[in-house]
């Protein structure tokens, strides 16, 4: 079956540092979105990607945060200099849609910790 | 404004029981989709179930099945014969439109032997 992929699963850095989330979205899937999960707490929506630009992005996604397709299959999120609050689970989520009706998929995630 | 609730932060079941999960919503789209997703400690988050706004009858997937009280506003999940490896974080989630996906708090289900 297939599924949503992340890479690294955990990533250690310093604040300041500019880190890169990989994620590789279903293949025939068109919308992909990244959410991050603080610690003990709920899943927050960052951004949805569609047709390779952002179509809609949350208050959380400021300057700091950029999403970029290099490729046919990646989907990255790079955050320009890490903040301590960075620190969360990031999750990388794919539809084959945008609507209502239209399943998200989720990847594993990537645990982000910066010191 | 909180848009999706779940009031229950943690629930406990025994073993082959059913249990219901709490979650209701607040919107005045017309349109919208409601979505379970299971997180395990391993921290993955899986979908178990989705229901449409018109859709006419109750979502079920195998063992889960969503009690959709449209008027109340309300989507709860209920998991028959509840087993060990349902022990989990369960989040409730809804879509407005082509809006984004909002997540509620999250209830931590327990399933003791």
């Amino acid at each position: 079956e297939p599924e949503v992929t992340q890479t690294p699963s955990h990533q250690v850095t310093q604040m300041g540092q500019e880190v890169i989330l990989r994620c590789v979205p279903i293949s025939n899937h068109l919308y992909f979105y990244w959410y991050r999960q603080i610690l003990g707490q709920k899943v927050e929506f960052l951004v949805s990607f569609y047709n390779n630009e952002i179509s809609e992005k949350s208050e959380i996604f400021d300057d700091q945060f950029s999403v970029e397709r290099p490729d046919g299959s990646n989907f990255t999120l790079k955050i320009r200099s890490t903040k301590l609050e960075d620190s969360a689970m990031y999750f990388c989520a794919s539809s084959e849609g945008g609507g209502s009706g239209e399943t998200q998929y989720f990847g594993p995630g990537t645990r982000l910790l910066v010191l | 404004a909180q848009k999706i609730t779940q009031t229950q932060p943690g629930m406990f079941v025994q073993e082959k029981e059913a249990v219901t999960l709490d979650c209701t919503y607040d919107t005045s789209d017309p349109s919208y989709g409601l979505f379970w997703y299971k997180q395990p400690s391993s921290g993955e988050m899986i979908f178990l179930i989705y229901q449409g706004s018109y859709d006419q009858q109750n979502a079920t997937e195998g063992r889960y099945s969503l009690n959709f009280q449209k008027a109340r506003k309300s989507a709860n999940l209920v998991i028959s014969a509840s087993q060990l490896g349902d022990s989990a974080m369960y989040f409730c989630a809804m879509r407005e439109g082509d809006n984004d996906m909002r997540f509620g708090a999250g209830t931590r289900l327990t399933v003791k032997p």
